[in-house]
């Protein structure tokens, strides 16, 4: 059965680096075949794609965040990483991590999340 | 990028009521490429409907996604306790990929 499961610090301070990483398991990400991402939502709000990591390490960011973000694979630990620069309050959220998996006319949709994990920014 | 527009904003409905959500986008989506998801409060979002129309493994089929090009509706035949929540729209067709901004069924 397929897990995922977010861990990281639940408070950065503005200026500095949002890290979270998303332990993978009951699927392979380096050979499944599957993208792997990130989606986060502000407190009452609503959803936001920030980017994705395909198996092979190709990565895709939404045009907004793409200045400060990067997404990496580590096959050997079968998790993938989020690392945001220079966070303000905006960036305060719960993040999600989701497997993307191909439907029949391969293009790439969520399937599974984890359980989300809230990043708060404050000094 | 996509603007998919959710309404209405807050449906509220008795159980074993119909419940039909929409979704429009600001640009037709590409084949249909168009997933559903319902979220319950503190939870992760949970795939109902992908390629507008076919259901995620496990979902009831009260559940239902029509739909092309620019209009997709969400339709739940008759609501039970447990749907009562809030349901996203979400195309994955074209770059970026956007959400809609979510409709909540609420219990009347």
């Amino acid at each position: 059965q397929l897990q995922l499961q977010e861990s990281g610090p639940g408070l950065v301070k503005p200026s500095e680096t949002l890290s979270l990483t998303c332990t993978v398991s009951g699927d392979s990400i380096g050979s499944s075949g599957h993208y792997w991402g990130w989606v986060r939502q502000p407190p009452g709000k609503g959803l936001e794609w920030i980017g994705s990591i395909y198996y092979s390490g190709n990565t895709y960011y939404s045009p907004s965040l793409k200045s400060r973000l990067t997404i990496s694979l580590d096959t050997a630990k079968n998790q993938f990483s989020l690392k945001l620069n220079s966070v303000t309050a905006t960036d305060t959220a719960v993040y999600y991590c989701a497997r993307r998996i191909k439907d029949s006319n391969g293009y790439f949709y969520p399937d599974s999340w984890g359980q989300g994990t809230l990043v708060t920014v404050s000094s | 990028e996509i603007v998919l527009t959710q309404s209405p904003g807050t449906l509220s409905l008795s159980p074993g009521e119909r419940a039909t959500l929409s979704c429009r986008a600001s640009q037709s989506v590409s084949s249909s490429y168009l997933a559903w998801y319902q979220q319950q409060p503190g939870q992760a979002p949970r795939l109902l409907i992908y390629c507008a129309s076919s259901r995620a493994t496990g979902i009831p089929d009260r559940f239902s996604g029509s739909g092309s090009g620019t209009d997709f509706t969400l339709t739940i035949s008759r609501l039970e306790p447990e749907d009562f929540a809030v349901y996203y729209c979400h195309q994955y067709g074209n770059s970026p990929p956007t959400f809609g901004g979510g409709t909540k069924v609420e219990i009347k």
